[in-house]
């Protein structure tokens, strides 16, 4: 039983590119959700999803998109990337009935140039 | 808009020392207030709370919840290096107005340094 498996685990991009951080989950959670970790802000909510087919947006969904073809997968892409972007990405999930925590992949460190 | 602030932001003891954590909150449609413990990579989970003035306990950490006041306080009793680490206090609340919860907002985390 892995959890939440983020890859990959650092990125340096250039400015404009764009990419894709993968995120799985093996427990059948419904819930999914994406935050970033930036110095002194905690974590904030990028986008979430509660099931497969179903997305929306959290605190700061600009510049990001997400889809959610499967149970297991949830990624999230850059469309264009900035240096605004550096950050800390972390991927989560839960089952979604009431006292259910959510549980946090190891991350992904990064860096916009 | 939903709000979370921990205090003190960072604290430095010795092995041994008790140490109390502060969160104070101000969310809509509260659901659960969450403990976090993050070292290097991951936050793991330590506590979730949703009735007021029922402690939690898991060996010599504890947390209680008080829903008037609206603050949870997350102690570290006999404190050791192993404690090191950044706590992270999260509320948890409806998603975007809609019937499902699970959106966490997150305080500033507080930097736990325990000394030999």
């Amino acid at each position: 039983n892995a959890g939440v498996t983020q890859t990959p685990k650092f990125q340096v991009l250039k400015t404009g590119q764009s990419m894709t951080l993968q995120c799985a989950q093996d427990m059948n959670h419904e819930y999914m959700s994406w935050y970033r970790q930036d110095p002194g802000m905690g974590l904030r909510l990028i986008h979430y999803s509660v099931g497969a087919g179903i997305t929306d947006q959290g605190e700061v969904p600009n510049g990001y998109n997400v889809s959610r073809s499967t149970t297991e997968d949830f990624p999230l892409r850059l469309l264009s990337a900035a240096p605004s972007q550096t950050s800390v990405y972390f991927c989560a999930s839960s089952y979604r009935g009431r006292g259910q925590p959510q549980h946090f992949g190891d991350g992904t460190r990064l860096s916009i140039l | 808009e939903d709000k979370v602030v921990q205090s003190p932001l960072s604290l430095v003891v010795h092995e041994g020392d008790t140490v109390t954590l502060n969160c104070s909150y101000e969310v809509t449609n509260f659901r659960s207030l969450l403990w976090y413990k993050q070292e290097k990579k991951a936050p793991t989970f330590l506590f979730m709370l949703t009735s007021s003035g029922i402690e939690k306990k898991s060996g010599r950490l504890s947390s209680i919840l008080d829903k008037k006041e609206l603050f949870s306080i997350l102690n570290i009793t006999a404190t050791q290096t192993g404690d090191s680490a950044v706590y992270l206090c999260a509320v948890e609340a409806r998603l975007n107005g809609g019937t499902s919860y699970g959106k966490l907002t997150f305080g500033q985390g507080t930097i736990l340094t325990v000394h030999p």
